[in-house]
């Protein structure tokens, strides 16, 4: 079957770093992404890793296992406009993106 | 930037209710894709279209129907509304089935109440 995983909330102080962890199951696995949803909002796209490895924008990072079925996203500086949920999702080839049920994110000062 | 437009922003409908949500993305896109998503569920594909006039079920196709009559157009339809389709409706669409590269494009969101 198919199942992905991620904490459902976390939080955290401005100026911190926190790491929102995802595992997955997936057949035919394709690539992971990351996605961030304001409350009320659409999702919009933060990463997308295929091969094994960390990938850095700015502020934010992402890293995938392929062998581990394991990726985290890393948010560095937090500011509170940070918070927000953060959506893992998984692409199978062939099919349409599966997302795991997101974790919110809370930063106070 | 691509543009995925959904017509409504909240909707209330009756039980029974025929209900249309209309989703419009500019940028010629293939794929379009409908999900719920409900507190605690996260985003659940309902359907899927990859090509005008095909499409394929997703997770929870139950009482849903969708119509892709046009590439840039993707429909759907709650055949008699009931009260456990109360939920928020993205629409999203994308160059890629699998959402290669950026992923999906989403739309506002369609708020959709069903007493």
């Amino acid at each position: 079957g198919q199942n992905i995983d991620q904490p459902t909330e976390m939080t955290a102080t401005e100026g911190a770093i926190v790491q929102i962890n995802c595992t997955y199951q997936t057949s035919g696995f394709n690539g992971l992404f990351w996605y961030q949803q304001h409350a009320g909002e659409a999702p919009t796209f933060l990463s997308y890793n295929v091969l094994d490895g960390l990938e850095e924008k700015g502020r934010f990072s992402s890293f995938l296992s392929r062998s581990k079925g394991y990726s985290y996203l890393l948010l560095k500086e937090l500011q509170m406009k940070d918070s927000a949920s953060y959506l893992c999702a998984a692409n199978q080839a062939g099919t349409a993106l599966i997302f795991g049920k997101g974790t919110t994110l809370s930063v106070s000062s | 930037d691509v543009k995925v437009t959904q017509s409504s922003r909240y909707l209330v409908k009756r039980t029974g209710e025929k209900v249309f949500l209309e989703c419009v993305q500019d940028m010629d896109h293939e794929n379009m894709f409908w999900y719920r998503q409900d507190p605690g569920l996260g985003l659940r594909l309902i359907y899927f279209s990859y090509d005008v006039k095909m499409k394929e079920k997703g997770d929870i196709p139950e009482g849903y129907s969708v119509s892709r009559e046009k590439k840039e157009r993707f429909s759907l339809i709650l055949e008699s509304a009931s009260t456990n389709q109360t939920s928020m409706y993205l629409c999203a669409s994308s160059s890629h089935r699998g959402g290669a590269g950026y992923g999906y494009t989403f739309g506002s969101g369609t708020r959709l109440t069903v007493v």
